[in-house]
């Protein structure tokens, strides 16, 4: 069974700093991996998601993330933060097990910004 | 395009009653997944339904099911309550079952 594991619960940084989000996967095949965002009181927003083809993927709201095989990872990036980003990240991977599809969510990561 | 609906947004139940919560996928979309969000959790898997008949489920006892209609709207159940399933129970509906998840706002229920 495929698993994701976002290893910061927590992250913490200034307004106009770069981040990176973390999220390694565990699936014996290459699944489809996705980010979403959550912010308070509200449903999941889909930033961008992996498929298949050029391993960096440009998403909305300034977002990108790159699917590494080698390290089974698919971090999220941002150049610069804006204090509206602060919210819930999730990571997710899909998978084919036979002829059923599999979500899988990591637990999320809480990103606060500072002025 | 209206987006992923579901009611009510809010529900209150004591132990052992039933809870029904329903949503209604976007639009052309056949596939509704069920979440349940509890605090500190993340999201874990409930139910997939695709056109009209249920394809997966998650780790979640036989108390949690549902259906789905032939307008692919669904309905999740929850018999027995307990104080555990209280949490935020996330709908979201895709074209099919590779396809983007969009969710919907959720029915945060809590049980006394």
């Amino acid at each position: 069974a495929q698993s994701v594991t976002q290893p910061d619960i927590h992250i913490t940084v200034s307004e106009g700093a770069s981040l990176e989000l973390r999220c390694n996967y565990s699936y014996g095949a290459t699944p489809y991996l996705f980010w979403y965002v959550q912010s308070p009181g509200q449903g999941l927003q889909l930033l961008l998601k992996y498929f298949s083809g050029d391993t960096l993927v440009q998403g909305i709201k300034g977002f990108e993330a790159e699917f590494k095989r080698s390290q089974s990872s698919f971090n999220l990036r941002k150049p610069s933060v804006h204090w509206s980003d602060a919210a819930e990240y999730f990571c997710a991977v899909g998978a084919r097990s036979g002829g059923s599809y599999i979500p899988t969510f990591g637990r999320g990561t809480s990103l606060i910004v500072h002025p | 395009e209206a987006g992923v609906t579901q009611s009510p947004t809010h529900l209150i139940k004591t132990r052992g009653q039933q809870a029904t919560l329903r949503c209604s996928p976007i639009s052309g979309h056949t596939s509704v997944y069920w979440y349940q969000q509890a605090l500190g959790l993340g999201l874990q898997f409930l139910l997939w339904y695709d056109e009209g008949e249920e394809r997966n489920r998650g780790n979640f006892p036989p108390r949690f099911s549902g259906r789905q209609f032939p307008n692919y709207s669904s309905e999740l159940n929850v018999n027995a309550l307990e104080l555990e399933d209280s949490a935020l129970y996330l709908c979201a509906s895709s074209l099919g079952w590779a396809e983007t998840q969009y969710f919907g706002p959720g029915t945060r229920l809590l049980v006394l």
